[in-house]
């Protein structure tokens, strides 16, 4: 079972976008509408932000969008804010077994 | 309000066992596929094991196949996790999870998450 591929970290300042990418293979984010992805800051649990590679759940800003292109998903955050800097995970079912990303540290500027 | 609270963890020598629990509450638990998720020091999340909502179909990585074994008890609102052969790279933080839909065969979506207890595998 292999791992989904991110940046280590990406950055930018208040009011700016980032786009993480997650790189998978055809046997998992490029066969299924499953990608997902968890904001996760120090201390605390994870929390779903983008499920269904562009669904977010309730109370989750609609500054954070995702897509999907072939075997790639992505997450934008528009309009940064300090409160986003954080480690983000992406993740993809893969036939009987679900897998994560090494995880995006994010860091506001 | 969903709560997941794990209980189980602690330091436990190479090759010994430990059950983790999840204690779950504010949701139909046994309407919910549950998941168990690892990070160790350091590194990033690594899903473990899932198991269906009504506990007939389990699923593992790769890793602990063979050594680790989920189960659910629905009349106590409470998932396992039975942990054999333990290794040192089996150190982390366990989170139990829920998953978004009910009715899953296997949870891929998580929605709520436990605070987590922690592993230590050493001698």
């Amino acid at each position: 079972q292999s791992v989904l591929t991110q940046p280590r970290s990406v950055s930018g300042s208040p009011g700016q976008s980032v786009t993480i990418s997650c790189i998978g293979t055809s046997r998992d984010i490029g066969t299924y509408d499953y990608a997902s992805w968890y904001q996760h800051r120090p201390g605390k649990a994870p929390k779903l932000v983008i499920y269904d590679v562009f669904k977010r759940p309730s109370g989750v800003p609609d500054r954070f969008s995702g897509s999907k292109s072939g075997n790639t998903a992505s997450l934008t955050i528009s309009g940064l804010q300090a409160e986003d800097e954080a480690d983000y995970y992406c993740s993809s079912y893969a036939t009987t077994s679900v897998l994560f990303g090494g995880g995006t540290k994010v860091t506001v500027l | 309000e969903v709560q997941l609270l794990e209980s189980g963890g602690g330091l436990v020598q190479p090759g010994r066992s430990l059950r983790l629990s999840c204690a779950a509450s504010g949701f139909t638990f046994s309407s919910s596929a549950m998941a168990w998720i690892r990070q160790a020091p350091g590194k990033g999340l690594e899903w473990v094991s899932g198991i269906s909502y009504g506990g007939d179909n389990k699923y593992y990585t790769d890793a602990v196949k063979g050594r680790f074994t989920v189960s659910r008890d629905n009349a106590k609102n409470t998932l396992y996790l039975q942990m054999d052969n333990l290794r040192a790279e089996d150190t982390a933080l366990y989170y139990c999870a829920k998953d978004l839909r009910t009715f899953q065969v296997i949870g891929v979506l998580f929605e709520s998450w436990g605070q987590g207890t922690m592993v230590a595998v050493s001698s």
